[in-house]
């Protein structure tokens, strides 16, 4: 049973450039998540999907952005990028609000020149 | 806001030893989930353990065991018999069942294990 899926692993991006992240959920969930981890920190929540729809979002600013599919899958979109945007992304599914936990993919580093 | 601490940065134990790390948090609800994570340099983050608040009895997984003292607001996690394996990053985290809460994530404790 594949887990959730990440690509790209590796990026790097030049200021003011944009990126597209992908995410596929693991089989059976519908919930998908973001976060962003800075190095050495913790993972900080972006925002999250459900059926298609941003259900609820973190302290970001509007050049985050992301979509969910009709198949769970999702990506987030950076507009603008900054230097400050280089970390780990994490995406994250569940089945419902995650109460049980979440599933994480290995991440995409992002890295801005 | 719920927020996660954990006082910890680096923990180092001996192969076979326990270790506990530390974990507290500051929160007005009553009901929520609490979780250990931990991230080997694979990146990928992986459940360890998950505990109810409104159980009083401290999960255990195998190796792993919490101590959830909830009128302190404290969650640590007890690592026995420690392997090599057992190095990573772990973080500890907040979830509420209210209003499609996300989960929340303390800074994380770098564990060693010394063969």
């Amino acid at each position: 049973d594949a887990g959730v899926t990440q690509s790209p692993t590796h990026l790097i991006k030049t200021r003011g450039q944009q990126v597209t992240l992908r995410c596929s959920p693991k089989s059976g969930h519908d919930t998908v998540s973001w976060y962003q981890q800075a190095l050495g920190q913790g993972p900080q929540f972006i925002f999250q999907y459900y059926e298609e729809e941003e259900r609820q979002r973190g302290n970001f600013p509007d050049r985050f952005s992301g979509h969910q599919f009709p198949n769970y899958s999702s990506e987030l979109n950076v507009n603008a990028l900054l230097l400050g945007d280089s970390a780990l992304y994490l995406c994250a599914s569940s089945k419902g609000q995650g109460d049980y936990g979440y599933t994480f993919g290995s991440g995409t580093r992002l890295t801005v020149v | 806001a719920q927020t996660v601490t954990q006082s910890q940065p680096e923990m180092s134990v001996q192969e076979a030893e326990t270790v506990t790390l530390s974990c507290t948090y500051d929160t007005s609800e009553s009901d929520y989930y609490l979780f250990w994570y931990k991230q080997p340099p694979s990146r990928q983050m992986i459940l360890v353990i998950r505990q109810e608040a409104y159980k009083q009895q401290n999960a255990t997984e195998n190796r792993f065991s919490v101590n959830f003292q909830k009128a302190a607001k404290s969650f640590s996690l007890k690592i026995s018999d420690s392997q090599l394996g057992d190095a990573a990053m772990y973080f500890c985290a907040y979830r509420s069942p209210y209003n499609n809460n996300d989960m929340r994530f303390g800074a994380g404790t770098r564990l060693t294990v010394k063969p």
